[in-house]
């Protein structure tokens, strides 16, 4: 079984919408959960970060971990067509070995 | 900028041959991490340094690959007899380091293909 488990897409969206990307996860001991985004062609840059459970909101962006289930989300509202990228879920235990998901493809549609 | 740069950009080499990938981290920045990126895949972590040492070099996928790091600064991914399953992308990471959790800022990675 992977450490953490990404679905792959690619999800499809029209503009204004609410996207919805989960991962989930199979080690307890990871504390620290973070989101990247990866445009073609470049390297994953982090969006949000989470210690332990509970939500943080930045924007238009939300991250949720819910560690009793072992499973972490990214809301987005309002998508624009600037979001379509690829987002891979990272978590950590001790926040220098990190383990990603295989990252979801989102497309929003003008 | 400052950033996570990576050289080079592309490589495309003949299999059998050795490639050597350069990672050059930010300033600073003590932690430095390789993974590796297969079309449609997720990243794979391949080692990770802090300062000149590896603590972590579970994920190397054979005794092919190597990699050193020297002045706490530049790092080299050395592949040797290449084959074409390491196709993929080559990303480099560095952050803080220490003992508690510093982002990871990743350079734009190196784009191998292996003929």
């Amino acid at each position: 079984q992977k450490e953490v488990e990404q679905d792959p897409g690619p999800l499809s969206v029209p503009e204004g919408a609410i996207v919805s990307l989960n991962c989930t996860y199979s080690n307890s001991a990871f504390q620290y959960f973070m989101w990247y985004r990866q445009y073609s062609r470049k390297g994953p840059e982090l969006l949000m970060y989470t210690y332990s459970s509970g939500n943080k909101e930045d924007g238009r962006f939300t991250a949720q971990v819910d560690k009793s289930s072992k499973y972490i989300s990214l809301f987005i509202r309002d998508s624009q067509p600037s979001d379509s990228a690829t987002y891979l879920c990272a978590m950590s235990k001790m926040g220098n070995q990190f383990y990603f998901g295989t990252g979801t493809s989102l497309t929003v549609i003008p | 900028g400052a950033g996570v740069s990576q050289s080079p950009s592309n490589k495309v080499t003949e299999k059998g041959k050795d490639v050597e990938l350069r990672c050059d981290p930010i300033s600073g920045h003590t932690a430095l991490y390789w993974y590796r990126q297969r079309l449609g895949q997720g990243l794979e972590f391949l080692i990770y340094f802090q300062g000149n040492s590896a603590p972590d070099k579970s994920g190397l996928p054979s005794d092919r690959f190597s990699a050193e790091r020297t002045g706490e600064s530049v790092s080299t991914l050395t592949i040797q007899r290449t084959q074409q399953e390491d196709s993929a992308v080559y990303l480099c990471a560095s952050s803080l380091g220490g003992t508690t959790h510093n982002e990871q800022f990743f350079g734009p990675g190196t784009r191998l293909t292996v003929l």
